[in-house]
């Protein structure tokens, strides 16, 4: 099994940066994903890392480190649809684990 | 982009009723589906994973019986919650994917609420 862990809650300004940090433990690695979810939504599929590096996709980029278990999701020029829960989810073999998820909430 | 089609999106109905909720996918084949619950200001937990033509594996802790899961083609598979208590109000997800590597891509939830 995987014990993935992110932090619970995050604040910031329109316009700021956030880092959302995401780390985990697992037998059978084969991915990471993260995804959105706005209150009362399903999720919406935002990166995928298999490979060690940064995928960069317009304002947001993830990045990951197998060797450390680690991943971030960086946002860029926060916006304030941005605010929702994002959820770091590993792929142990053919099995997607999520996290507890990340509430970010953009102020103005 | 991959569209995954979920209905109901909410249901309320009485306990002991018998609920089916639908997920297809409708511009690619889904090899995998897989269902989902949510409980509030909780993550997602995996219920099953069904195959096309095969039965579904369920999680540990998932009744069967109780949620009956078929997948009969590439792109539709079925949850039937059997006899609903209250205790099995919750927000139901599923998922669908193509290939192995390929990301999952969600339907929109289904709502339910067992009076």
């Amino acid at each position: 099994g995987q014990n993935i862990d992110q932090p619970t809650e995050m604040t910031a300004t329109e316009g700021a940066i956030v880092q959302i940090n995401c780390t985990y433990q697992t037998s059978g690695f084969n991915g990471l994903f993260w995804y959105q979810q706005h209150a009362g939504e399903a999720p919406t599929f935002l990166s995928y890392n298999v490979l060690d590096g940064l995928e960069e996709k317009g304002r947001f980029s993830s990045f990951l480190s197998r060797s450390k278990g680690y991943s971030y999701l960086l946002l860029k020029e926060l916006q304030m649809k941005d605010s929702a829960s994002y959820l770091c989810a590993v792929r142990e073999r053919d099995k997607l684990s999520f996290g507890a998820g990340t509430t970010v909430t953009v102020r103005a | 982009g991959a569209v995954v089609s979920q209905h109901p999106s909410w249901v309320i109905c009485k306990s002991g009723t018998s609920v089916k909720i639908e997920c297809r996918s409708l511009d690619f084949q889904a090899t995998t589906m897989f269902w989902y619950r949510q409980f509030p200001k909780q993550s997602l937990m995996l219920m099953a994973t069904s195959n096309e033509g095969s039965k579904a594996t369920y999680e540990q802790g998932v009744e069967k019986d109780k949620f009956l899961i078929n997948h009969a083609s590439l792109t539709l598979s079925t949850l039937t919650v059997t006899s609903a208590h209250p205790e099995d109000s919750s927000f139901y997800i599923c998922s669908a994917r193509g290939t192995a590597n390929q990301p999952q891509h969600f339907g929109d939830g289904t709502r339910l609420s067992i009076l």
